[in-house]
């Protein structure tokens, strides 16, 4: 079975643009979330959907939005790129309410 | 609010040496998943193992080890006879309520190193 697919692995962006990441989960799999990772704040939980629907949202501002489509595929969207959205930014998907999580390789996202 | 607190930036050790990464959670919530997962330099979070609070039994998988108190709110995990492939980033983490695996706050993370 396939894992957690994200594309693309890396992305240069300058300030002020906006940037679609993409998430294809394991087959099955209908709860897709988000994380940020940086080196100063680590591992951050952005957001969770299931069903097409957003279920929880973490403590980032309205620039960072996302959807999932009726296959279960997560986009994430960061408008008003700012230097400090440069992260490893990580999909994880997961069967059911009692799975644990299963990320994918991430998208390093550069902000010049 | 929760927490998770992993005191070891840094631990460099000689292969097939035992190492222990310490693991140190606050929450409110009775009802609550531990988590452990491994991050090799492909980025990828690789998942070992998950833990509810409900059970307190220590568990062994292969050279792996894991140590579940409640008493002190630990959760730590061993690695028997290193090798070199461990060399990683490893993260515990904390989920409260019934929904494991939701709303993960990781802790920052133990940079592990296996010298041959």
């Amino acid at each position: 079975k396939a894992g957690v697919t994200q594309t693309p692995r890396y992305l240069i962006k300058t300030r002020g643009q906006q940037v679609t990441l993409s998430c294809s989960p394991i087959s099955g799999h209908r709860s897709v979330s988000w994380y940020q990772q940086t080196p100063g704040q680590g591992l951050q939980f952005l957001f969770e959907y299931f069903s097409e629907t957003q279920r929880n949202k973490g403590n980032f501002p309205g620039r960072f939005s996302g959807r999932q489509f009726s296959n279960s595929r997560s986009e994430m969207n960061v408008s008003t790129l700012e230097l400090g959205d440069s992260a490893l930014y990580l999909c994880a998907s997961r069967q059911g309410q009692s799975s644990p999580l299963h990320f994918g390789n991430g998208t390093r996202l550069t902000v010049t | 609010a929760q927490k998770v607190t992993q005191a070891q930036t840094e631990i460099s050790v000689v292969e097939k040496e035992d190492v222990t990464l310490d693991c140190v959670y606050e929450t409110r919530d009775t009802t609550y998943y531990l988590f452990w997962y491994k991050q090799p330099p492909s980025g990828e979070l690789v998942f070992l193992i998950r833990r509810n609070s409900f059970d307190e039994q220590n568990e062994i998988s292969g050279r792996y080890s894991w140590n579940f108190q409640k008493s002190t709110s630990s959760f730590n995990f061993t690695i028997t006879a290193s090798q070199v492939v461990d060399s990683a980033v490893y993260f515990c983490a904390l989920s409260e309520g019934y929904n494991a695996g939701n709303m993960l706050t990781f802790g920052g993370g133990t940079r592990l190193m296996v010298k041959p």
